[in-house]
């Protein structure tokens, strides 16, 4: 198994750009997240997803959107880029409700010019 | 925002020490883990501790508990020089809806000196 995977390690952006940050696990888990991390920082909660085609947003969603058409993947949009979004991006899936790990992708390290 | 506040927020030993790092929490959780983040990577589960258990071990790892201080520590015995990394404790509770979410700290940054 994969595990998480994330594409692309590293992005530069400049303001007002879009882009996608994509995210995908071959564990067959439900739940997905997406987290971004800044120098000092622990993870902030973006998004999540409990199940195909049901997402929720965390703690930090503005500027963001996901969707999730299948179990396997979980994008992360940046609409309109902004130097605020300069960070680490993480996305992480589990098994299920309560009592399970999560497993991280290795990140994607994106700056905003 | 942010459940879990690790303390130290760094700490420097020398090899063949004992770490240890403490987590403080806020509200009632289903449970807490602790994650290891090597400089540049993403992040690796450690250990996962239920809030029905109040110790367990894992190699030289061993957390602690406590629900009625809402309290864990996390203590790596014997330290090496590959265990310097970012160790971050998350609290998993329900966030409602039947989601849980996990909640993390910001973190402790631990040196190990050869």
């Amino acid at each position: 198994n994969a595990g998480v995977t994330q594409t692309p390690k590293f992005q530069v952006l400049k303001t007002g750009q879009s882009m996608t940050l994509q995210c995908a696990q071959d564990m067959n888990h439900e739940y997905m997240s997406w987290y971004r991390q800044d120098p000092g920082m622990g993870l902030r909660l973006i998004h999540y997803s409990v199940g195909a085609g049901i997402t929720d947003q965390g703690e930090v969603p503005n500027g963001y959107n996901v969707s999730r058409s299948t179990t396997e993947d979980f994008p992360l949009r940046l609409l309109s880029a902004a130097p605020s979004q300069t960070s680490v991006y993480f996305c992480a899936s589990r098994a299920g409700l309560g009592t399970d790990t999560q497993y991280f992708g290795p990140g994607t390290r994106l700056t905003v010019l | 925002s942010q459940q879990g506040e690790e303390d130290p927020q760094a700490l420097s030993i020398q090899e063949g020490e004992n770490a240890t790092m403490n987590c403080s929490y806020k509200t009632s959780i289903n449970n807490l883990q602790w994650y290891r983040q090597n400089s540049g990577r993403g992040l690796v589960h450690l250990i996962l501790i239920r809030s029905n258990e109040r110790e367990k071990h894992s190699g030289r790892l061993r957390v602690t508990l406590d629900t009625s201080k809402k309290s864990s520590s996390l203590l790596i015995t014997a330290s090496r020089a590959a265990d310097t990394a970012s160790y971050f404790c998350a609290t998993d509770a329900n966030s409602g809806a039947g989601s849980y979410q996990l909640t993390f700290g910001k973190g402790t940054k631990l040196s190990v000196i050869p």
